[in-house]
């Protein structure tokens, strides 16, 4: 089956460092990905789409330069957290699917994102 | 703003017995209904999926949609310790996915 892998699967690193998280398509191509951020006990808050050849959409209050999206190929998008400081300590989880919005998303493992 | 709503719990039952939960969401035009269990430190894994109206079963789950009633609910019969996690409704509104607060669910063995 359709296949999401996400890198890395947890960062710890200093304030003020900027980190890339990677989300691969393995079996399949995505020309949409979708990146989430989830904190404690909270649901899955949709940060933006990933539209492979052209600019993310960001829901409102992501700060889109604070949270760049790359979509360079139809199987890797990537999202890097710039400057990151300790309230951007979550979950980040990536998700596409082959078929389109009304099937199922596949999501990647996560990333467990500390900054210190 | 678009929204999926649900209990948060905890929701606790015995095992064996049967577990429901619910959701209610707000666009009338949405068109895919989904639930997910969530182990704690987990990405969700799909669970159930619905597209019209009644019920659908797989195993131990049931899936009930009204979209009259705007409202999507899943029962799990027989439920078993491993079934401790949260559930997360979620549902396709336009161009993305709207997921709902989840549902904490404990079985007590």
């Amino acid at each position: 089956g359709a296949v999401v892998s996400q890198h890395p699967s947890r960062v710890i690193c200093k304030s003020g460092t900027s980190v890339k998280i990677e989300c691969r398509s393995l079996d399949f191509q995505a020309t949409t990905m979708f990146w989430y951020r989830q904190f404690p006990k909270k649901s899955l808050m949709l940060m933006a789409t990933s539209n492979e050849g052209s600019k993310a959409t960001y829901e409102q209050g992501v700060e889109k330069d604070k949270f760049l999206i790359n979509h360079a190929s139809l199987t890797l998008s990537t999202l890097t957290v710039t400057s990151a400081h300790p309230e951007d300590s979550s979950f980040y989880i990536c998700s596409a699917n082959d078929r389109g919005l009304n099937q199922p998303q596949h999501f990647g493992d996560g990333t467990r994102l500390s900054i210190l | 703003q678009k929204e999926v709503e649900q209990n948060s719990g905890p929701l606790s039952v015995p095992e064996g017995a049967i577990a429901s939960l619910n959701c209610t969401y707000s666009d009338r035009g949405s068109q895919s209904f989904f639930w997910y269990r969530q182990y704690s430190g987990k990405s969700p894994e799909l669970i159930m999926s619905i597209y019209s109206n009644g019920d659908k079963e797989d195993g131990r789950f049931t899936a009930q949609l009204n979209k009259a009633s705007q409202y999507v609910s899943l029962l799990i019969r027989d439920s078993q310790p491993s079934d401790s996690a949260t559930y997360l409704c979620a549902v396709t509104s336009y161009d993305k996915v709207i997921f709902g607060p989840g549902t904490s669910l404990s079985v007590i063995p």
